[in-house]
């Protein structure tokens, strides 16, 4: 079992359509952060959150430390926002202290 | 501020061919990372840097690949002899320290044919 899971994998949505993509993760955690990749482009880092509640724009992050999970909410999306989402966390545990932990992404398609 | 440069942005090699990927961190970080992508996986950290001291290499594969940074800036990764396998999109991120946020590169996509 991967450490870092996401769900769904692929998602198929109708613009303005509200997105929830979650992400669960088993091992002890400094902060969790959300990433954008475009096809064929490099990965922008949408939020680093350690607790509570991100926003920015049409983005919403959430984490629950107690539950080891996160979801990240896209309101109103846009054909722009298809891109594939991943899940990385950075582990505090033994061994896996400062390291990024990847989940297997979530690609997102929003149709016009 | 200028962010993460990688170069090739993308390269196409035979199998058994050396090929050598630059990343160029943002000014001032410390901590370097290269990262493996395999179409369809989430980024496998292959080794990270602070400053010029390898911090994780555990799984980069060591009797193909290397990597370095020298001065504790520009890194280098190389790949030699290729695999068919080993194409990917090869990621690099740096930060400020191990335990703040990470900036991603373009990346190079890898096609070994």
């Amino acid at each position: 079992k991967n450490e870092v899971e996401q769900s769904p994998q692929n998602l198929t949505a109708q613009e303005g359509e509200f997105i929830t993509i979650n992400c669960s993760y088993s091992v002890g955690i400094s902060a969790l952060h959300w990433l954008q990749q475009h096809p064929g482009g490099g990965i922008v880092s949408l939020f680093m959150l350690s607790s509570g509640k991100k926003k920015h724009g049409r983005l919403i992050a959430t984490i629950n430390i107690q539950e080891k999970h996160s979801s990240l909410h896209i309101t109103a999306s846009h054909p722009r926002d298809s891109a594939v989402y991943i899940c990385a966390v950075r582990g505090s545990g033994s061994g896996n202290t400062g390291k990024l932990i990847f989940g297997q992404g979530t690609t997102l398609q929003v149709k016009p | 501020e200028a962010g993460v440069a990688q170069s090739p942005r993308y390269k196409i090699i035979e199998k058994r061919q050396s090929v050598a990927f630059w990343c160029n961190p943002i000014s001032g970080h410390a901590t370097l990372y290269w990262y493996q992508q395999i179409l369809g996986q989430g980024p496998k950290l292959l080794i990270q840097f602070q400053n010029n001291g390898v911090v994780d290499d555990s799984q980069l594969p060591k009797d193909r690949f290397s990597a370095e940074r020298l001065k504790g800036v520009d890194s280098t990764l190389k790949i030699q002899p290729a695999k068919l396998e080993d194409s990917a999109v090869y990621l690099c991120a740096s930060s400020g320290h191990e335990n703040t946020e990470a900036f991603f590169g373009q990346g190079t996509r890898l096609t070994v044919v």
